[in-house]
């Protein structure tokens, strides 16, 4: 079963301070690595994706990626109120095809 | 450029009844995968299309299919409904490139079976 695993949270930060989001996967084979925001009631909405070692930043957000431990993480700055949402963390495990497998989501909270 | 459509946006059908979910992707965007959403068990894979052939299919009976047509859109048909068919049903396209994986979500279809 490959399996992609997050803490469901809540995850609550103050507003402007750095949110951290977690993801780890069980197939050393993945091949990309994806962060998707979903608002309640809308559809995931693609923030970020990294598809080598080491850090990838935008904006406010960075993506981490370290496959030697399987995880992959979300830095959030500066949060703000409008970040709460749920995280899910995706993972494409197989080259030639785009499926994606997901985490449950971690569920966050900036706090004003 | 406009994002992924689906439609209808909303369903209520009875239990037994099929349904047909449409798809169009981003302009240019030749790769299509469905994906069921529900609060128990999150987003799960039903199926890939690219050009007008299923590449992959999740772990779902056979009466979930699908298909593409040529201009790219694609639609997902479910038969002899059932309960737990309830969900939100979402489109994602792709442009297949090397290198090129990410997915972008039309806004989804949440069909309730009563």
């Amino acid at each position: 079963q490959k399996e992609v695993e997050q803490n469901s949270g809540p995850l609550s930060v103050p507003e402007g301070a750095i949110a951290s989001l977690n993801c780890t996967y069980s197939d050393r084979g993945s091949q990309s690595f994806f962060w998707y925001r979903q608002y309640s009631g809308k559809s995931p909405e693609l923030i970020m994706f990294i598809y080598s070692n080491g850090d990838k930043e935008d904006g406010r957000f960075t993506a981490q990626l370290n496959k030697a431990s399987q995880y992959v993480s979300l830095l959030i700055r500066d949060s703000q109120p409008s970040d709460s949402a749920t995280y899910l963390c995706a993972v494409r495990l197989r080259a030639g095809s785009y499926q994606l497998t997901f985490g449950k989501g971690t569920k966050l909270s900036v706090i004003p | 450029k406009a994002g992924v459509t689906q439609t209808p946006r909303y369903l209520i059908k009875t239990r037994g009844q099929q349904v047909t979910l449409s798809c169009s992707p981003i302009s240019g965007h030749r790769s299509v995968s469905w994906y069921q959403q529900t609060p128990g068990q999150g987003l799960q894979f039903l199926f890939e299309y690219f050009s007008e052939t299923q590449r992959n299919k999740g772990n779902f009976p056979g009466r979930f299919s699908g298909r593409q047509f040529s201009n790219s859109r694609s639609e997902m048909n479910v038969s002899t409904l059932e309960l737990g068919d309830s969900a939100l049903y979402l489109c994602a396209s792709s442009l297949e490139g090397r290198n090129y994986y990410e997915q972008y979500f039309g806004p989804g279809t949440r069909l309730t079976v009563t």
